[in-house]
């Protein structure tokens, strides 16, 4: 699976768009990009995914340039309740038997 | 209406004893997971079990050993527990036949403190 980068933090006010990066320049053509995010102490939640068209769900905004190289994040109005850390993981829905590599992520922090 | 649970949420015990972790998924999904989180926060893949058949053995020491009597249930046995053990264990379940069940549902986890 193919390698993602993330800044460790970011941070957003209430009320305003958080866009979280993701590079993996070494994806390959089966491979998808994931969102999870975890808030503090609880398990990890589904977000988004796609492959390569932009998708939009109740949660969030996903932005996949036509490079594939990386992608965005969109949390069109984020809430203090989205603080949590937010994991973009690429993986080849064929081989991977559902095993998620979470890596670091990014911990976004949305202040009043 | 619980999703993916787990119990206890909290245990704390002994080096060398031996504990159990129970899992439930009411999502109806074929394929459930353990995951531990360590004191870094780093979240591995542990055990996959796919309709009580284990797929995924992330090379686990044997003193855990997971054990799935129905598609509902994946339950985690720790022996001879160490200090190395203390984490956060989180269940999930998904359902494979959708997009390789990789969207998972997770409990809320299981703070294991061996002393």
């Amino acid at each position: 699976d193919a390698k993602t980068t993330q800044p460790p933090s970011m941070d957003c006010a209430e009320g305003r768009a958080a866009n979280l990066p993701c590079n993996h320049s070494t994806i390959s053509g089966n491979e998808y990009v994931y969102w999870y995010r975890q808030i503090h102490s609880q398990g990890p939640q589904y977000i988004i995914h796609g492959l390569k068209n932009n998708e939009t769900n109740e949660m969030a905004s996903l932005i996949i340039t036509e490079d594939r190289k990386s992608s965005t994040l969109i949390l069109p109005h984020a809430t203090l309740r989205d603080t949590a850390v937010y994991y973009c993981i690429a993986l080849d829905r064929g081989s991977t038997l559902g095993r998620l590599y979470f890596g670091r992520g990014t911990q976004l922090t949305v202040w009043p | 209406d619980t999703a993916v649970s787990q119990t206890p949420k909290y245990l704390v015990t002994q080096m060398g004893n031996d504990k159990s972790i129970k899992c439930e998924q009411n999502l109806g999904h074929d394929t459930m997971y353990w995951y531990k989180q360590d004191s870094k926060k780093f979240l591995k893949i542990m055990f996959s079990y796919n309709n009580k058949e284990l797929i995924i053995n992330e090379t686990v020491p044997n003193r855990f050993s997971p054990k799935s009597p129905d598609k509902a249930h994946l339950n985690l046995h720790i022996n001879s527990l160490e200090l190395g053990d203390s984490a956060v264990y989180f269940c999930a379940s998904s359902q494979r036949g959708t997009s390789g069940g990789n969207e998972q549902f997770f409990g809320p986890g299981t703070r294991l403190t061996v002393l």
